[in-house]
Parts: C-alpha cells; structure tokens; sequence
C-alpha cells in the first residue's frame, strides 16, 4: 500500500485567515515532503522532514510554517497568504530520504 | 543548478502505437530516475524508476537509462487513451541536498483513437 492522505481536497481562504493543510501517511515512511506546484509547472519543493525532524527548508516565506508532530502526519500552517500562493499543495513521503517518493491527491488552494 | 529537460509536447500517438518519451539531465551525480504521470488536475503517480544502465520493463512501460549519454526515456507499448497525461522526469542525487528530486517541465502526451 503506497497510500498518502492530504485533507482538505479544496480550501479557500482569504489573505487574513489563518489555516493549515494535513498529510498522513501509515507506510513507515521516515521522510516527507511539501511540494507546491502551479498550473502547468511541475511541483516545487518546499520542505523535507527526515526523522520527524525538518532537513530541507527551501527558502519557503514564513507565511508558511511546517509541523511534523510525528512520524504519520504532516501539517503545513498557513497565514496571510498571497493570491500568488494559490496552487495545488502536493505532499510526499519515502522510506527514507534517498529512496522513491509517493504523492498524495493534493490540496487545491486558492487564496482570495 | 540541476536541469532536466523536456520536450513540452504536445506528444501525439495513435491508439496501439508506441509512444517515446525523452528526457535528458545535467548532472553527471544523478543516481536514480523516475517516471511520474500526472492527469490534469490531479497529483503525480509513479510509474517507473530506474537507477542502472540499461532496460527496465514493467507490463507496457520500458524505462531506459544511458547515463554516459545523461539520457532516460520512457518507451509506452500499446498506447491507449487512458496513457494521455503530462509525463514527468524526475532525477535524484544521493546524500544530503543531493537527495532532492528535480523534475523536469514535463511532456504532454495525447492518444489519438
């Protein structure tokens, strides 16, 4: 089972809420990932967390705020976003940090 | 800076033909290959990886790794509509940042009945 969960499937939200995306994951996998990927672009790595620890920080705003509580969930905290931050929010896992990632469905974001 | 490169497509194949997918990469380090399909609208599915010289087949998909030429394709048998998607090349280094997946842009591919 190469299953990865990301809730919600939409969110809409304006330039002054503050809301936060979920991803799980009951493989085992001991590396997660945060992608952001725009319309016909491919996805853009944000964060990687190895050990429940964050290892990769690409240079992400900090109106972006990742969470790893622990080794099955990831949480991306957003707060007074950008209408330019409106993607689809992709997370991904692997057994380990070298090994194949698997994505989730995505959350569709749209930032009003 | 790490570059994989595409050709964007559109990439059109009759129903039943063979359709080839090219994707060529910049750093010589890379270690490991992946195809991932994406339907529009949805997220990126595995469909192949591939981390030596060679051939690598799995049902109707071919993976092909030249790394002295720094060259990977995907070879899709029996095309069929379904196959219509955007094809993503995604390359690997080992260790450290070398760990991040880089994709390439992507080839739109449509499976013409």
């Amino acid at each position: 089972d190469t299953e990865v969960t990301q809730t919600p499937k939409h969110l809409v939200m304006g330039m002054t809420n503050k809301k936060s995306l979920k991803c799980e994951q009951h493989m085992g996998h001991r590396a997660m990932y945060w992608y952001k990927q725009k319309a016909k672009k491919p996805p853009e790595l944000m964060f990687v967390y190895s050990y429940e620890k964050l290892s990769i920080n690409e240079s992400v705003p900090s109106r972006f705020s990742p969470e790893c509580p622990n080794s099955s969930l990831l949480n991306l905290h957003l707060h007074a976003l950008q209408p330019e931050d409106s993607a689809l929010y992709l997370c991904a896992s692997s057994q380990f940090r070298e090994e194949t990632q698997y994505f989730g469905p995505g959350t569709r974001l749209l930032v009003l | 800076q790490k570059e994989v490169e595409q050709n964007s497509g559109p990439l059109s194949v009759p129903e039943g033909a063979i359709a080839s997918l090219n994707c060529t990469y910049s750093d010589r380090g890379s270690q490991s290959f992946f195809w991932y399909r994406q339907y529009s609208g949805k997220s990126p599915e595995l469909i192949m990886f591939i981390y030596s010289n060679g051939d690598k087949e799995d049902g109707r998909f071919t993976a092909q790794l030249n790394k002295a030429s720094q060259y990977v394709s995907l070879l899709i048998r029996d095309s069929q509509p379904s196959d219509s998607a955007t094809y993503l090349c995604a390359v690997k280094g080992w260790g450290g940042t070398a760990s991040k997946l880089t994709f390439g842009t992507g080839t739109r591919l449509q499976v013409t009945l």
